[in-house]
């Protein structure tokens, strides 16, 4: 069975410019999830979708951060401006209803300079 | 709300020892613990799940978890360490009563010498 795959698998970019980070989830997994985890943490919860509605958004922050999920199937996060604060891994998760089959991708590698 | 502490940000262990990392939980609701690790380069595997069915829950790699709600506590043993356990270990809660979401904690690093 096919993982949840992520690109680009690492990026750089300069503060204040914009990045796009995509995921496909495991085929039939209805419900997706962007993570954040900075050096040194553990990852923290971003945008949680539900097929394509927004289940959880509450910690995303909203005035630089965007993330869609058209069709239900694949997703995309985006940072537009991004700080250097924002430099991190960002985890796309997916899993069937109840969380069942809970499977992480690999992760986006970002720094910002 | 829900949260997860862990206890130790480091352990270091010899290879056949024991093994202990600590966490202790905090809810609102009958939780759904879990222990994940992490290998440097590589992505999050789950090692366990303990979603209220008996407290003593087995993982993967020989590794085991006790819930005891009356210490809120969810700690990760293993019998006998080996050089490969080392990594990153993270105790997480469930965000929400569906068991979906989820709270890591900041991780504890496990290092085994020979």
């Amino acid at each position: 069975e096919a993982g949840v795959a992520q690109s680009p698998r690492y990026k750089i970019i300069e503060k204040r410019q914009s990045v796009a980070f995509w995921c496909n989830p495991i085929s039939g997994h209805a419900t997706l999830y962007w993570y954040q985890q900075i050096l040194g943490q553990g990852p923290k919860l971003l945008i949680q979708f539900q097929n394509n509605g927004v289940v959880d958004d509450s910690q995303l922050p909203k005035d630089r951060f965007s993330a869609e999920r058209l069709k239900g199937v694949d997703s995309t996060l985006k940072i537009q401006p991004a700080k250097l604060e924002d430099s991190a891994v960002y985890l796309c998760a997916s899993s069937l209803e109840g969380g069942r089959g809970y499977t992480f991708g690999s992760g986006t590698r970002l720094t910002v300079v | 709300a829900q949260s997860v502490t862990q206890l130790d940000s480091h352990v270091s262990v010899s290879e056949g020892t024991p093994v202990l990392l600590r966490c202790n939980y905090s809810s609102s609701y009958s939780p759904s613990l879990f222990w994940y690790v992490q290998h440097p380069n590589k992505g999050l595997q789950l090692l366990l799940k303990y979603t209220s069915a008996a407290t003593l829950v087995k993982g993967i790699n020989g590794f085991e978890a006790e819930f005891k709600k009356s210490e809120t506590s969810f700690h990760l043993t293993k019998p006998s360490a080996h050089m490969s356990d080392a990594a990153e270990y993270f105790c997480v809660v469930s965000h929400n009563q569906a068991g979906t979401a989820l709270i890591f904690g900041k991780g504890t690093t496990l290092s085994v010498s020979s």
